[in-house]
């Protein structure tokens, strides 16, 4: 399994303001991933991150507000942009191989006030 | 976005007890995941199912993947305190998307 890392943990930030959540793997990983989890609900998945292109992002989910970098094949970063209060979530990055089972970092809490 | 339906949505148990817990689906799925996540973590996974049919053990949680392909259960026996947490189903597309469905979880309470 592959051991993920996520910066920073927590924040707290101010509306109208960005943030930028880095994810480290610590091997080669085909597929990563970015999802949200609103307070008391399941994940959602925001996109795909794809190494060397634009990410595949799911519907009601747009790349201005959410842009994603991946530029090899460990690192990833998701940007929450123009924040407001409804931003505030928990939000994980996950990787894996292609066709095999998907594993979590400890997530980001960002709360927006 | 799109969710699995997981019941029940929590339980409140005794140390000891056997737990069950199910999820379906509309869609059909290659592979069904199960999660468990604490308070303050990520989800870490418990048991991951291939095949339809495939009944599958890691110590006390035992998981099944339905012959259908749409629905899967874990059972939990002789619950302890340290099984207190949300558990999650997901069910895996495969192929060149990927994507990881989750299930809307199920929270668990055991009282000592």
């Amino acid at each position: 399994s592959a051991v993920i890392s996520q910066k920073p943990s927590r924040d707290i930030c101010q509306r109208g303001t960005s943030l930028t959540i880095q994810c480290q793997v610590d091997s080669q990983v085909t597929m990563m991933f970015w999802y949200r989890q609103q307070p008391g609900q399941s994940l959602t998945l925001i996109a795909t991150a794809n190494q060397g292109s634009e990410a595949t992002y799911e519907s009601g989910f747009v790349i201005d507000k959410f842009p994603i970098s991946r530029p090899n094949l460990t690192f990833s970063t998701l940007t929450v942009s123009n924040m407001s209060p409804e931003d505030s979530s928990i939000y994980l990055c996950s990787a894996g191989g292609q066709y095999t089972e998907a594993f979590f970092g400890q997530g980001t809490r960002l709360t927006v006030v | 976005g799109q969710q699995l339906n997981q019941s029940p949505q929590s339980m409140f148990i005794q140390e000891g007890e056997d737990v069950s817990m199910n999820c379906t689906s509309s869609s059909i799925f290659n592979t069904w995941l199960w999660y468990k996540q604490d308070p303050g973590e990520g989800p870490v996974l418990l048991i991951a199912l291939y095949k339809a049919g495939e009944l599958t053990s890691n110590g006390r949680l035992t998981a099944q993947f339905g012959i259908t392909r749409k629905d899967s259960f874990l059972n939990i026996s002789a619950s302890i305190p340290s099984d207190v947490g949300i558990y999650f189903c997901a069910g895996l597309y495969g192929g060149a998307t990927n994507k990881l469905i989750f299930g809307t979880g199920t929270l668990l309470a055991v009282q000592p």
